[in-house]
């Protein structure tokens, strides 16, 4: 069936730091994998995305690597910074009907 | 120029009334959504429109009804009101088709079923 998972589900990092959050589906017709980041009271965007002919797709701080054949993905971020802090949602669209189960969400938190 | 747009914002109701929340895209995509976010924040799709004709539909209680007018709007009507309805609902739209697409967000709707 369909499932999407997050690990970790809070994580909390030093200014400055690196941090990793890693989401793994179990759909192998997925080919689509977005990353959603929803500030506190605020509505989900898209921060990147990747598609399963590339393995690696990297904007300024932030860059997804994807191993489509362990079904995993995680989203990198560089050089934290308080403004990260937020819920991060990880998708696999089934891209049949555009149906996206979305990852339980992992919350980060950058101390100053 | 808001792409997604949702009203009300906030929606207070007692148990057992009838609601609805209306959302409009202006960004000209054919695939609409409904999602339930709950307070752990899990972001659960309820119901999918493409070009107003009803294309996802989760196990969502019938007292739950979308309605696409034209492929811009996308209202929910609910029946009944429940204590667990108590949720932010968004709206979503989307460019359809495969491979996947980003999805535009509404602002949310916060329900509080009193």
């Amino acid at each position: 069936g369909e499932n999407v998972e997050q690990h970790p589900s809070t994580l909390s990092v030093q200014e400055g730091d690196s941090a990793v959050i890693k989401c793994t589906y179990s759909d192998s017709a997925s080919n689509y994998f977005p990353w959603y980041k929803q500030e506190l009271g605020k509505r989900p965007q898209l921060i990147i995305d990747i598609r399963s002919n590339v393995g690696e797709k990297k904007d300024q701080r932030i860059a997804v690597t994807l191993n489509k054949t362990a079904k995993h993905f995680s989203l990198h971020i560089t050089e934290t910074q308080p403004e990260d802090s937020a819920v991060y949602f990880c998708a696999a669209p089934k891209t049949s009907y555009d149906k996206v189960i979305f990852g339980p969400g992992t919350s980060l938190s950058v101390i100053p | 120029d808001t792409a997604v747009s949702q009203t009300p914002k906030y929606l207070v109701t007692q148990m057992g009334n009838d609601k609805s929340i209306k959302c409009e895209q202006n960004l000209g995509h054919d695939t609409m959504y409904w999602y339930k976010q709950d307070s752990k924040k899990f972001l659960k799709i309820m119901f999918s429109y493409n070009n107003k004709e009803l294309i996802i539909n989760e196990t969502v209680p019938n007292r739950f009804s979308p309605k696409s007018p034209d492929k811009a709007h996308l209202n929910l009507h609910i029946n009944s009101l429940e204590l667990g309805d108590s949720a932010v609902y968004f709206c979503a739209s989307s460019q359809g088709g495969t491979g996947g697409r980003e999805q535009f967000f509404g602002p949310g709707t916060r329900l509080t079923v009193l």
